[in-house]
């Protein structure tokens, strides 16, 4: 497609299920970034893949807090037990070159908790 | 560590001009962007300065000083539209990955 898209667009769950959330970047892209944007908070670093491998998983704020990325493409965000304060918006970025390329973003997931 | 401060919030006329400023101390620097957000829509690029000065695209501008750590935005002869949250990011130098303000949320009033 023409940009970066995330599914589901919503997503409401009980406390203690597993969620997974998907991000499909823009064809061609190598670099793929999530971030997640709590409520009144501004958006915070997760993970960044560049390929399949992850050089940079310190934002991520549990060992709940898992991803992947196949096939230099599609990755998924998984987070286990969920928490109500995992309650956010998780939006995904792509970009051709992760330091030298402005980053796209998706519509977002909006993920609440109850 | 990594701060970048915005105002939060702030008001302006349409037809006017604002400028949202952003300061930053970050451990690296790989140039700063200005994102704008609708409310319950993704953050969409507006502009990004790696070098000092000003940069023009259309009714926005944004201006850099990497001595001071300063960054503005300038938006020109405001809309309704604009109404929205202005984001400033500093991109890290070996991953990056963006690292964000807390957001400036414009109103724009008629």
């Amino acid at each position: 497609g023409a940009g970066v898209s995330q599914s589901p667009s919503n997503k409401v769950t009980e406390k203690g299920k597993d969620v997974e959330l998907r991000c499909d970047p823009i064809s061609g892209h190598t670099a793929l970034y999530w971030y997640r944007q709590s409520l009144g908070q501004g958006l915070e670093f997760l993970i960044y893949f560049q390929g399949n491998s992850a050089p940079d998983k310190s934002g991520l704020p549990s060992d709940r807090f898992s991803a992947e990325r196949t096939g230099g493409s599609v990755s998924t965000l998984t987070i286990q037990r969920t928490q109500q304060e995992d309650s956010a918006v998780y939006l995904c970025a792509s970009s051709s070159s992760g330091t030298e390329k402005t980053q796209y973003f998706g519509p977002g997931t909006r993920l609440l908790v109850l | 560590g990594q701060n970048i401060d915005q105002p939060t919030e702030m008001t302006a006329t349409e037809g006017a001009i604002v400028q949202i400023n952003c300061t930053y101390q970050t451990s690296g620097f790989n140039g700063l962007f200005w994102y704008q957000q609708h409310a319950g829509e993704a953050p969409t690029f507006l502009s990004y300065n790696v070098l000092d000065g000003l940069e023009e695209k259309g009714r926005f501008s944004s201006f850099l000083s990497r001595s001071k750590g300063y960054s503005y935005l300038l938006l020109k002869e405001l809309q309704m539209k604009d109404s929205a949250s202005y984001l400033c990011a500093v991109r890290d130098t070996n991953t990056g990955k963006l690292i964000f303000g807390q957001g400036t949320t414009l109103q724009v009033k008629p």
